[in-house]
């Protein structure tokens, strides 16, 4: 029972560079979301999705680009990096937006931006 | 801004004693969940507490909740080292546009030393 999977766990990039976090799930979860972990600010949403299709925008959605294709897959893009988008990303997933249901977390992927 | 702002941010105590963390948040909510974070990894859900619910409890946690100070607390009981983490609360809010939102607050790091 895989959950939440992750790729990649860590990641290098330069300033100006593009690349796509992964993020599936096997669980059927209808919602799916991204969140940024950063030293002293807790985690803060990114992007979210209620299902297949649909989107939208957390607290902090400047630089990254998000599409929900699928049920399983809600891969996080970033087009252009910054240094200030060094950070610690996790993807997580719930039943569904209105159940009172825990996220499931993956164990994130660790970017640093030179 | 973070709705939900743990209280200490770190505590150190001994194997076998108690320990409590507050979380206070500032917006009505549908429940309140607690999450553990070990060191490089994803978080994981402990507990979740409705808002009509004023305590709970899962094996050496216990959970209350009062929606009239805004205020939620989790104890651990009889502490193990294996305890060592960060805790998280998070408010799950009925958003003006429909759907749920989950806002972790900063987290209480525990150390449980021997």
């Amino acid at each position: 029972n895989a959950g939440v999977t992750q790729t990649p766990k860590f990641q290098v990039l330069k300033t100006g560079q593009s690349m796509t976090l992964q993020c599936a799930q096997d669980m059927n979860h209808e919602y799916m979301s991204w969140y940024r972990q950063d030293p002293g600010m807790g985690l803060r949403l990114i992007h979210y999705s209620v299902g297949a299709g649909i989107t939208d925008q957390g607290e902090v959605p400047n630089g990254y680009n998000v599409s929900r294709s699928t049920t399983e897959d809600f891969p996080l893009r970033l087009l252009s990096a910054a240094p200030s988008q060094t950070s610690v990303y996790f993807c997580a997933s719930r039943r569904g937006p209105t159940y009172n249901s825990p996220l499931h977390f993956g164990n994130g992927t660790r970017l640093t931006v030179t | 801004s973070q709705q939900g702002e743990e209280d200490p941010q770190a505590l150190s105590i001994q194997e076998g004693e108690n320990a409590t963390m507050n979380c206070s948040y500032k917006t009505s909510i549908n429940n309140l969940q607690w999450y553990r974070q070990n060191s490089g990894r994803g978080l994981v859900h402990l507990i979740l507490i409705r808002s009509n619910e004023r305590e709970k409890h899962s094996g050496r946690l216990r959970v209350t909740l009062d929606t009239s100070k805004k205020s939620s607390s989790l104890l651990i009981t009889a502490s193990r080292a294996a305890d060592t983490a960060s805790y998280f609360c998070a408010t799950d809010a009925v958003l003006t546009g429909g759907g749920n939102k989950l806002t972790f607050g900063t987290g209480t790091q525990l150390k449980v030393e021997l």
